[in-house]
């Protein structure tokens, strides 16, 4: 089983709307879960982090953790063609001091 | 956060030879790490670069093929050795930071390189 699961996609999602990216993870001594965004040819860029139960704003994007049902989403608001990226989530295990990558998710934002 | 660069940030080689990547990071990390991303497919794990000691190797991967440096706080070098077109890939260096939260609370978060795009003919 892999620590943490991803759909790979694609979500495509048309200008404006909502896209909803979901991750799964398998460790309960997970402490800390990221969201990288990933365009074609680039290298992942950090969008945001969280750490507790809830939802976490930045901008467009809200973080959302329930460690209960050990899942973390990122929201993206009002879509852009530009948000068409692959999406990674990633948690860190405090323990081994590593992160854990899912395979991401592809976005496509159509205009 | 951190600025990382890496060298180089692409090449071509030829099967057997080796190619060394560089990185450098712009402030004192203790936590550096090698991945690989193949075309399509996620980030891999290489190793974790340890200052002053050998690099602790994932499950499939061995310090004779992947050979890694560590001399200070804000440099490394992956080598990939007897190259072969299997090792064709985007190879990426990463750091972990850590950042204040708040007054008290702190939190690591990782940072990447540009990538060396590496095709083996």
């Amino acid at each position: 089983q892999k620590e943490v699961e991803q759909n790979s996609g694609p979500l495509s999602v048309p200008e404006g709307a909502i896209a909803s990216l979901n991750c799964t993870y398998s460790d309960r001594g997970s402490q800390s879960f990221f969201w990288y965004r990933q365009y074609s040819g680039k290298s992942p860029e950090l969008i945001m982090f969280i750490y507790s139960n809830g939802d976490k704003e930045d901008g467009r994007f809200t973080a959302q953790l329930n460690k209960a049902s050990q899942y973390v989403s990122l929201l993206i608001r009002d879509s852009q063609p530009s948000d068409s990226a692959t999406y990674l989530c990633a948690v860190l295990l405090y323990n081994f001091n590593k992160f854990y990558f899912g395979s991401g998710t592809k976005l496509n934002v159509k205009p | 956060s951190a600025v990382i660069s890496q060298k180089p940030s692409r090449d071509i080689c030829q099967r057997g030879t080796s190619l060394t990547i560089q990185c450098q990071v712009d402030s004192q990390v203790t936590m550096m790490f090698w991945y690989r991303q193949q075309p399509g497919q996620s980030l891999t794990l290489i190793a974790t670069a340890n200052q002053g000691s050998e690099a602790t190797y994932e499950s499939g991967f061995v310090i004779d093929k992947f050979p890694i440096s560590r001399p200070n706080l804000t440099f490394s070098t992956l080598t990939v050795s007897n190259m072969s077109p299997e090792d064709s890939s985007i190879y990426l260096c990463s750091v972990m930071v850590e950042g204040s939260i708040s007054q008290f609370a702190y939190q690591e978060t990782q940072y990447f390189g540009p990538g060396t795009r590496l095709l083996v003919l």
